[in-house]
């Protein structure tokens, strides 16, 4: 089984300064995760992910994620908060060795961000 | 390009009636998702469908709830007779295949059941 802890469910930070949302995952093979923001009554939209490669992901928004398999997390950063980052930020993985399975997308509960002015 | 489209944004809805949710993923996607979010549960799988068969459908509640996908363009979320803890927000997504590659969400259905 596959699964993801976000331990926090809010962080606040004052605009300009450097924000960290957590995630730590559990998975049996090979872990593709990815990070998510949900804007108020909206969907999902895709932020970034790590398959394979450079541990430090770059993605939408000035965002950034670093891979780090020994600790087996996958925390978002930004190094400069905006007031329009005030929003859900969900991580998920798949297990990329499941084969026909790698479907499955498992969600951590959500991290609601506010950066305060 | 158009995203994944859902209707309708917004339903509400007496106990006991049925409901229909629709979706039209991205054109070109082979990988359609339903999923439910609350605020107890968070976002949790509902059906998997692949090349329009339903793959996985595991995480359906119960047998109030039924999916279809008669055509890759389109696909039903239908629950009957709804209940009030159905109330939720429902997404569909879709993607390309699995594996490493990303699933793209609608804006969500929100339904309210009195």
């Amino acid at each position: 089984a596959q699964s993801v802890a976000q331990p926090e469910d809010q962080v606040n930070v004052a605009e300009g300064n450097p924000l960290t949302v957590k995630c730590t995952y559990s998975v049996s093979g090979n872990p593709y995760l990815f990070w998510y923001v949900q804007y108020p009554n909206r969907g999902l939209q895709f932020l970034l992910k790590y398959i394979t490669g450079d541990n430090l992901v770059k993605g939408s928004y000035g965002f950034e994620a670093e891979f780090n398999k020994s600790q087996t997390s996958f925390h978002l950063k930004k190094p400069s908060a905006l007031v329009s980052d005030s929003a859900l930020y969900f991580c998920a993985v798949r297990d990329g060795n499941s084969g026909a399975g790698s479907y499955q997308l498992t969600f951590g509960k959500g991290t609601k961000l506010s950066v305060i002015p | 390009d158009a995203g994944v489209i859902q209707s309708p944004r917004h339903e509400v809805t007496e106990m006991g009636q049925e409901v229909t949710l629709r979706c039209k993923p991205i054109s070109g996607h082979n990988s359609l998702f339903w999923y439910r979010q609350t605020m107890m549960r968070g976002l949790e799988l509902l059906i998997y469908f692949n090349n329009n068969v339903p793959i996985d459908d595991s995480g359906m509640p119960e047998d109030r709830f039924s999916a279809k996908m008669p055509n890759a363009s389109f696909s039903t979320l239908k629950i009957q007779p709804s209940e009030p803890r159905d109330s939720a927000v429902y997404f569909c997504a879709s993607s390309l295949g699995g594996g490493g590659l990303s699933i793209y969400f609608g804006e969500g259905s929100w339904l309210t059941v009195v």
